[in-house]
């Protein structure tokens, strides 16, 4: 089945520092890629859709300064937090989906950003 | 805007006790329905998708069904295993959102006592 691979699964870094994660789509073109917030004990929200090759669209309440999307390729799209703060720590998860909106959403297996 | 509600939020039985999660959502223009499987701290694992068209899906000890016009969708899951304990999320992609965007519920996490 479609495998999508999000790295680096754990991150830990100092208030201030920019994180850039990563999400792979291993054996399909994902011509749109979604970014999700998850909280603890709480369901995913969506941040963002990106589609390659075009701007992301963010969804109402996130800073499009804050966490930027790239999607330069059908493969790869990067999540970076710029200048973290604890209040930014979460577990971040991508999906990946191929063409046509009735196609399913694969997911990475989500990065745990904390920070200090 | 699409709302999706999953009842009932915990749910815990014996092992080997067929059970039935329910999934209902607001806006019935839907592309497709996924029931996704999350265990703690790990990504989403999809169990099951099933088109607008179509009425069930089913995998191995899971069926899960789809009433569009009702805004319903179950997942039964059949002798249930300890292994089986996780939370179950069911997520709606819809017509009136951007792209096909999926709409979460908050999930029905289960535990299946040995």
């Amino acid at each position: 089945g479609a495998v999508v691979s999000q790295h680096p699964s754990w991150v830990i870094c100092k208030s201030g520092t920019s994180v850039k994660i990563e999400c792979r789509s291993l054996d399909f073109q994902a011509t749109t890629m979604f970014w999700y917030r998850q909280f603890p004990k709480q369901s995913l929200m969506l941040m963002a859709t990106s589609n390659e090759g075009s701007k992301a669209t963010y969804e109402q309440g996130v800073e499009k300064d804050k966490f930027l999307i790239n999607h330069a390729s059908l493969t790869l799209s990067t999540l970076t937090v710029t200048s973290a703060h604890p209040e930014d720590s979460s577990f971040y998860i991508c999906s990946a989906r191929g063409p046509g909106s009735n196609q399913p959403q694969h997911f990475g297996d989500g990065t745990r950003l904390s920070i200090l | 805007k699409q709302e999706v509600t999953q009842i009932p939020a915990a749910l815990s039985v014996p092992e080997g006790e067929n059970l039935v999660l329910n999934c209902s959502f607001t806006d019935s223009a839907i592309y497709n329905l996924q029931w996704f499987r999350q265990d703690p701290g790990k990504g989403l694992t999809s169990l099951l998708l099933i088109q607008s068209s179509q009425r069930e899906q089913t995998s191995g000890r899971l069926n899960a069904s789809l009433d569009k016009s009702s805004g319903r969708s179950t997942l039964y899951i059949a002798a249930s295993q300890p292994g089986d304990s996780a939370t179950y999320l069911c997520a709606v992609s819809g017509y009136n959102t951007n792209a096909g965007k999926s709409t979460f519920g908050d999930g029905t996490t289960l535990t299946v006592k040995p």
